[in-house]
């Protein structure tokens, strides 16, 4: 089983270009979510999905933009990357939001704007 | 605001007990998770609390006390290979995890 994939697993990118950071789940998983990594700091929530259709704002949404067509694919999109969006971002999924509702993490997208 | 605290870094020896404690003041609370996250590599779910007290899963246990906002993963007979960050997360009011920065810890031989 797949679980979710996310692509591509690292990128350099120049400071003012658009990128969308992929990801697809095999899970027919509710609920997915998009999340960037900083060293020192906790995982940070950019923007979630409860189901196939919404989407909401997390914790650090500006900059980024998400869509959620179906409930496999949940792309991330930089529409003009500035090099403080430097970060590992991982896409995770869970089966719904509700209590005891695991999270199950792709493998990282490592981004480096320049 | 939301906050959840971790030892940065711990240091312990193959074969011992370690416990690594995570601190919580959050909007709310449905659930506390431990995750452990290999360098490089995604975070995978260890556990999860939601009431007081122990929960047993092999080497592994972890402890609530809602009312003092505190949480602990207790890892015993390590392995070389336990040598991860440890993440605690919070689930709050809104159903949204809030995560700690992690504790980093080294396993010596």
């Amino acid at each position: 089983t797949a679980g979710i994939t996310q692509a591509p697993t690292s990128q350099i990118l120049a400071a003012g270009r658009s990128m969308t950071l992929r990801c697809t789940q095999d899970m027919r998983h509710n609920a997915m979510y998009w999340y960037r990594q900083d060293l020192g700091l906790g995982l940070r929530l950019i923007h979630y999905s409860n189901t196939a259709g919404t989407t909401g704002k997390g914790e650090v949404p500006d900059g980024y933009s998400v869509s959620r067509a179906n409930t496999d694919d949940f792309p991330l999109t930089l529409a003009s990357a500035v090099p403080s969006q430097t970060s590992v971002y991982f896409c995770a999924s869970s089966e719904s939001t509700g209590l005891n509702t695991e999270a199950f993490f792709g493998q990282g997208t490592r981004l480096t704007v320049v | 605001g939301q906050n959840i605290d971790q030892p940065t870094e711990m240091t312990a020896t193959e074969g011992a007990i370690v416990q690594i404690n995570c601190t919580y003041q959050t909007s709310g609370f449905n659930g506390l998770f431990w995750y452990q996250q290999h360098a490089g590599e995604a975070p995978t779910f260890l556990s999860y609390n939601v009431l007081d007290g122990l929960e047993e899963k092999g080497r592994f246990s972890s402890f609530l006390s809602r009312s003092k906002g505190y949480s602990y993963l207790l890892l015993k007979e390590l392995q070389m290979k336990d040598s991860a960050s440890y993440l605690c997360a919070v689930l709050d009011s809104n159903y949204q995890l809030i995560w700690g920065a992690g504790t980093k810890l080294i396993i010596k031989p």
